[in-house]
């Protein structure tokens, strides 16, 4: 089973929509987990940063952690065009980052 | 905001030729980081940096690849003989401190294309 899984599929949304994303780890020594946004030919940028079980919330994100379950969800409300990007999930343990592979959004206006 | 600049932004290269790609971390950051993606791929750990020298690397990070702070601003990574496969994006990040709970940032970027 592979470290990090995030269903790589592009997500197209209506403006206003709520985008619902996910990844799954098997690492149980993970104790950190993050959201990282990137734009085109850009470095990742932090967006949520999560550490124990429960919600998170910032503005329009929420980040979700289920440690029991080792899942990971992040939430946009009232998606915007400008939310358009690729979503890694990140998780560390130690001192390396583990990601997953991404997931393209698209929010059509 | 301070931030972590990386140059050049694009590096075209033969087979077989040496490549340094340069980072300026941001400036109190004391723990370097490089990372890289192969297109359609994850973002993957490289190596880690710190009091000049290596803390961590994976199994990427071959004898091929070696990194370097050669002064007081800049992180550098070089790749001895760049090979076909060592077409990516690589990411210089950097933080403050090595906790797992401390934040990583991370630069733009420089794509590597290898002919």
């Amino acid at each position: 089973q592979k470290e990090v899984e995030q269903d790589p599929g592009p997500l197209s949304v209506p403006e206003g929509a709520i985008v619902s994303l996910n990844c799954t780890y098997s690492n149980s020594a993970f104790q950190y987990f993050m959201w990282y946004r990137q734009y085109s030919r850009k470095g990742p940028e932090l967006l949520m940063y999560t550490y124990s079980s429960g919600n998170k919330e910032d503005g329009r994100f929420t980040a979700q952690v289920d440690k029991s379950s080792k899942y990971i969800s992040l939430f946009i409300r009232d998606s915007q065009p400008s939310d358009s990007a690729t979503y890694l999930c990140a998780m560390r343990g130690n001192n390396r980052l583990a990601f997953g592979k991404g997931n393209q959004v698209v929010v059509i206006p | 905001e301070p931030e972590v600049t990386q140059t050049p932004s694009h590096q075209v290269t033969q087979m077989g030729q040496e490549v340094i790609l340069r980072c300026v971390p941001i400036s109190n950051h004391l723990y370097f980081y490089w990372y890289r993606q192969i297109l359609g791929q994850k973002v993957e750990f490289l190596v880690s940096f710190y009091n000049n020298e290596i803390s961590e690397k994976s199994e990427i990070f071959d004898d091929q690849f070696s990194v370097e702070r050669p002064d007081g601003s800049n992180f550098t990574l070089k790749i001895r003989s760049t090979k076909l496969e060592d077409s990516a994006m690589y990411f210089c990040a950097s933080s403050q401190q090595s906790a797992t709970n401390e934040k990583l940032f991370f630069g733009s970027g420089t794509q590597l294309s290898v002919l």
